[in-house]
């Protein structure tokens, strides 16, 4: 069974950092591209960023470029997302997520994370 | 960046009731597109990819059509665990997009 499993979230001032991380179980990590998707409070889906799977090719939103930074463990199944120069309108909740084709990138996403929650107040 | 278009935003139904939602994009996007169902406090699932294929597992009475720049999910007889809401987002080219999202509420 596929899981993924979001860790790392919690309450951070703006200007601060946070990193978050992802567990893969259940499938060849090392085959998948992987991203970060992200959904404020009562608001829609936003597409953070992605990761191919061998690390080779890495896009972001313009909405965080320079500021986030993902990579990816394939010996330890574990995505990250390092966040800096957090602000207020980057509070919400942060889903790990998996690309639905094997040694592929832009595709669908067919399994997600429970995410978790990042908040930035002061 | 391709912008996506859902309507409508919000949708009164009745169970049994057929149901269509609109996505467009700015731009074509081929069939590159991906229809997910999310409930309140969890994640996105996936019904929808490649514009009309039904992921593994959904039902049958969710189904997609459309290419290039517009397209539709369509519940053909709407059921008391469909109501949620609804987001197409395409995977074209990065940045991928998504709907602003059809929340699909009982009548």
């Amino acid at each position: 069974e596929v899981q993924l499993v979001e860790s790392g979230g919690g309450l951070v001032k703006p200007g601060g950092s946070l990193r978050l991380s992802c567990a893969a179980s259940g499938f060849t990590f090392s085959s998948y591209s992987m991203n970060w998707v992200r959904q404020a409070p009562g608001k829609g889906l936003e597409w953070v960023s992605s990761i191919s799977s061998s690390s080779s090719y890495i896009y972001y939103a313009d909405s965080v470029k320079g500021r986030f930074t993902i990579s990816r463990d394939n010996a330890k199944n574990s995505l990250y997302l390092q966040m800096n120069s957090l602000r207020a309108e980057d509070t919400a909740v942060y889903y790990c997520a998996r690309d639905g084709v094997e040694m592929a990138t832009n595709t669908e996403i067919d399994y997600w994370g429970q995410g978790t929650l990042v908040t930035v107040s002061s | 960046d391709i912008q996506m278009t859902q309507s409508p935003s919000t949708l009164s139904a009745s169970v049994g009731d057929r149901v269509t939602i609109t996505c467009r994009a700015s731009q074509s996007i081929s069939s590159w597109l991906a229809w997910y169902q999310q409930k309140p406090g969890k994640a996105p699932k996936l019904l929808i990819y490649k514009a009309s294929s039904l992921e593994s597992g959904v039902p049958s009475r969710f189904s997609g059509s459309g290419s290039g720049t517009e397209f539709t999910l369509t519940i053909s007889s709407l059921q008391p665990d469909d109501f949620a809401t609804y987001y197409c987002q395409q995977y074209n080219s990065y940045g991928l997009t998504f709907g602003g999202g059809t929340k699909v509420e009982i009548k």
